[in-house]
């Protein structure tokens, strides 16, 4: 049973809009993850979080915050969705004081 | 910052071959991790490495740490191998990745 998962799996948003994409792990991870991955490009760290209650600004964090209200839930949440946020999104989770990661299945969100 | 270059960024192989690719890193970092991502769009985990080499049949992975590198080799390439392949690596210690900008790998009959 996938221990990763993320809903929805594809959204389609309208500019401004607010979207919420989800991500449950059942790996007892303390490190949650948030990415993007677009064409031509590695994945690129948005948020992440190293327990419930926490959540850090990785390296592109403008136009996105997070939310980790358990150990198991990490939300990612675009308050006013923008057309330059269409990407595949990748959640992951990881043990502490590991940096090896688990990623869940992506969510392919398009903006119009 | 950190950062990893990848290559080559596209490759094709023939079925049966085999080959390498390569990621350089900037500075000096303390785990690699490799991935696939497939035709539905999943990331699947190849190897991570602190160190050394990995293998797990016909992929293996090594890591130098010191020089800088790590190398993902496939042999016996299979039609299924075909997709993105990823390296990430930990340089500055708050278990973050950097990630490589990807190999697209096609294998073709």
């Amino acid at each position: 049973e996938a221990a990763v998962t993320q809903s929805p799996r594809n959204k389609v948003a309208v500019t401004g809009g607010k979207v919420t994409l989800s991500c449950n792990q059942t790996n007892n991870h303390n490190n949650m993850y948030w990415y993007r991955q677009d064409t031509g490009h590695g994945l690129r760290l948005i948020h992440y979080s190293y327990g419930a209650g926490s959540t850090e600004k990785g390296d592109i964090p403008d136009g996105y915050k997070a939310s980790r209200p358990s150990q198991e839930n990490f939300s990612l949440i675009l308050e006013l969705a923008t057309p330059s946020q269409t990407s595949v999104y990748f959640c992951a989770s990881g043990r502490q004081g590991s940096t090896e990661q688990f990623f869940g299945p992506g969510t392919r969100l398009t903006v119009l | 910052g950190d950062q990893v270059e990848q290559s080559p960024s596209a490759l094709s192989l023939h079925e049966g071959t085999g080959s390498a690719l390569r990621c350089n890193f900037t500075t000096t970092m303390r785990a690699v991790q490799w991935f696939r991502k497939n035709s539905r769009g999943s990331l699947i985990n190849l190897f991570y490495l602190a160190s050394g080499t990995k293998e797990n049949g016909r992929l293996k992975s090594a890591f130098d740490s010191k020089e800088r590198y790590s190398t993902l080799h496939i042999r016996d390439a299979q039609l299924e191998d075909s997709g993105t392949y990823f390296c990430a690596a930990e340089g500055t210690g708050n278990y973050k990745y950097v990630f490589g900008a990807g190999t697209r790998l096609k294998v073709i009959a």
